[in-house]
């Protein structure tokens, strides 16, 4: 166990539609980042925030939002949804930012149908 | 632009062999490298971390080396066991201002009792 908890493990939808993704980090952990895994892409880099601030942005859609809370814990936003939007959503935390380890959250299984 | 590549799609070896995967990067050269492992459905985890002036890093069965003139890391499992069975993923830092981790697509280690 990690110590990253996403909610929720699934998540079907239809197309056009809004779904939040949330993640608690690590205690302690500062950073917060948002991948995206499908079977075709591999995994790959959203968005990172820290303390409360968006740090990086990699190729994140413009249908896609997050944000960072106070206590820390962060939420996906994705919305107009298409079917290519389906795949893993994973979250992972760290110390810092830069040059740390990440721990992963277990997921949330996203199916657009 | 910045890549990582890991030229095994997937690798079998026997029980007890050791197990060698390898990981290349082009247009770039980090200052360090990590390995995770994933399981099927499941979140990566972190394994080691290697930075530019080590050349190699050990823990418990597994070894990383990081060879920066061949831009090459190589990432052994010794003594290998079914339950090591899982993708590795490698992953380096991309410079800039966007401090992202840029994942590899992982090869598949499969080890046969």
């Amino acid at each position: 166990d990690s110590g990253v908890t996403q909610t929720p493990k699934h998540l079907i939808t239809a197309t056009g539609q809004r779904v939040t993704l949330r993640c608690s980090p690590r205690s302690g952990d500062l950073s917060v980042y948002w991948y995206q895994q499908s079977l075709d892409q591999g995994l790959q880099f959203l968005i990172q925030y820290y303390n409360g601030e968006e740090r990086a942005k990699g190729n994140i859609l413009e249908r896609f939002s997050a944000q960072q809370f106070p206590d820390l814990h962060s939420e996906l936003n994705l919305s107009s949804l298409e079917l290519g939007d389906s795949a893993l959503y994973f979250c992972a935390s760290s110390q810092g930012q830069g040059i740390y380890e990440q721990y992963f959250g277990p997921g949330t299984r996203l199916t657009v149908t | 632009s910045q890549k990582i590549e890991q030229n095994s799609e997937a690798l079998n070896i026997q029980e007890g062999k050791t197990a060698t995967l390898t990981c290349n990067y082009t247009n770039y050269s980090p200052a360090y490298l990590q390995w995770y492992r994933q399981d099927p459905g499941r979140g990566p985890v972190f394994l080691l971390l290697i930075r530019e002036n080590e050349k190699e890093k050990r823990k418990e069965r597994l070894k990383v080396t990081f060879d920066t003139t061949l831009k090459q890391s190589l990432f052994h499992i010794t003594a290998s066991q079914p339950a090591d069975s899982a993708t590795y993923l490698c992953a380096f830092l991309s410079s800039g201002s966007a401090r992202q981790l840029t994942f590899g697509s992982g090869t598949q280690l499969t080890v046969l009792p």
